[in-house]
């Protein structure tokens, strides 16, 4: 157990709807960075978040936004879903940012499929 | 920008045999270089970290790696395969310079018996 908890650990939703994943870091860490892997694309880096600010994008879509609460958990918001938005999503969480070599820890990921 | 490179999206071993699963990296900086494993339905998990220490880093579970700046690798090898290894294996590459953490496509390990 890497301490980040993700939730939902599955969902099916339809196309054009919205989704909202949640994730709760390790206890003490500051930093959030979600993370789309699917079989084509491989583990694509979205979005970072460190004390509640954006360090860091990826290849976030526009249709896809995130954000960092005062409690430090995180919520990525996807929309106006396409089947090709189906992928595992990952959550992970460090006491610093990526930049200073600090090892990142992942939640077990929330499974969206778009149907 | 900073990228990563692994050579061979398979790879298979018998067990007992040498394990190389190649990974290289870019950045216009020096580099902190990783490895990490996931196995099925599970999240990733670290299995090594270069921090510009010593070259040679040493992980769990009998892996290790080595970094080669000239040939700008951190290729990652264990002795002798068991059939617990199999799995997916992610290299990934950050700098001081940028908060982002990069990782390559992912190789995955197959144990033959």
């Amino acid at each position: 157990d890497s301490g980040v908890t993700q939730t939902p650990k599955h969902l099916i939703t339809a196309t054009g709807q919205r989704v909202t994943l949640r994730c709760s870091p390790r206890s003490g860490d500051l930093s959030v960075y979600w993370y789309q892997q699917s079989l084509d694309q491989g583990l694509q880096f979205l979005i970072q978040y460190y004390n509640g600010e954006e360090r860091a994008k990826g290849n976030i879509l526009e249709r896809f936004s995130a954000q960092q609460f005062p409690d430090l958990h995180s919520e990525l918001n996807l929309s106006s879903l396409e089947l090709g938005d189906s992928a595992l999503y990952f959550c992970a969480s460090s006491v610093e940012t990526g930049g200073i070599g600090n090892t990142i820890y992942f939640g077990e990921g929330s499974w969206l499929t778009v149907v | 920008a900073q990228s990563v490179t692994q050579l061979g999206s398979h790879v298979s071993v018998s067990e007992g045999a040498l394990v190389l699963l190649r990974c290289n990296y870019s950045s216009s900086v020096p580099p902190y270089l990783f490895w990490y494993v996931q196995y099925p339905n599970q999240g990733l998990q670290l299995l090594l970290k270069y921090t510009s220490a010593a070259t040679l880093v040493k992980g769990i579970n009998g892996f290790e790696a080595e970094f080669k700046k000239s040939e700008t690798s951190f290729h990652l090898t264990k002795p002798s395969a068991h059939m617990s290894d199999a799995a997916e294996y992610f290299c990934a590459v950050s700098n001081p310079r940028d908060d982002k953490i990069i990782f390559g496509k992912g190789t995955r390990l197959h144990i033959l018996p």
